[in-house]
């Protein structure tokens, strides 16, 4: 069965400072993963997903991600933060390498300091 | 193109009372999806409608939510009647085709308080 685990739940950076947002997934089969991005009052967008191919994915906002077959991780980074990056942040795994039968991790908010 | 919209942003009822929950899909969207947030857990999935037949159901808690796509144009989500643990964001998404290449377009989402 997929699941995905998130580590640390809040985690804060400096403005301009790098941004690492971990992430590991279990999968019996190869997986698509997701970023997703929560803005305050705002929906789930999606940052940037892995399907097949070129391990490192590029995505919106100057984020990315490596998928890491032997590590099973797809951690997100961003060489330099902002004030806008603050938001909530979700890694997901799908069901069946699908777009929509997508499994959550429990989330991970990003704090930016001044 | 407008959004997924998602009414109403916000509804505090008392355990014991029936609230229902609306989505507004992108137009052309065959493919809805309901998800829910429980405070500090992860967004886990609902149901899935495809025009107005229900795809997958597996992920509705009990039979006290019931939700519903006449027409295959908006879907409603009823809770009755509601319980505390019922409390949580829920989510709901649209994609024009279920399956690979096709991500979804999530709602704000409606914020639901059960005291």
């Amino acid at each position: 069965a997929q699941s995905v685990t998130q580590l640390g739940s809040h985690v804060s950076v400096s403005e301009g400072a790098l941004v690492l947002l971990r992430c590991n997934y279990s999968s019996s089969v190869p997986p698509y993963l997701f970023w997703y991005v929560q803005y305050p009052n705002q929906g789930l967008q999606l940052l940037l997903k892995y399907t097949t191919g070129a391990t490192l994915v590029k995505g919106i906002n100057g984020f990315e991600a490596e998928f890491k077959k032997s590590e099973t991780s797809f951690h997100l980074t961003k060489p330099s933060a902002h004030m806008s990056d603050a938001a909530e942040y979700f890694c997901a795994v799908s069901l069946m390498n699908r777009d929509d039968k997508i499994i959550f991790g429990k989330g991970t908010r990003l704090h930016i300091l001044p | 193109e407008a959004g997924v919209t998602q009414f109403p942003s916000h509804s505090v009822i008392e355990k014991g009372q029936t609230v229902t929950l609306r989505c507004d899909p992108i137009s052309g969207h065959d493919n809805l999806y309901w998800y829910r947030r429980v405070m500090g857990k992860e967004i886990k999935f609902l149901l899935h409608f495809v025009k107005e037949s229900k795809q997958d159901e597996s992920g509705m808690p009990n039979n006290r939510f019931l939700a519903e796509r006449t027409g295959g144009t908006y879907s409603t989500l009823k809770v009755q009647p509601a319980e505390l643990e019922d409390s949580g964001v829920y989510f709901c998404a649209s994609s024009p085709q279920g399956g690979r290449g096709s991500p979804l377009h999530f709602g704000n989402g409606t914020r639901l308080t059960v005291t």
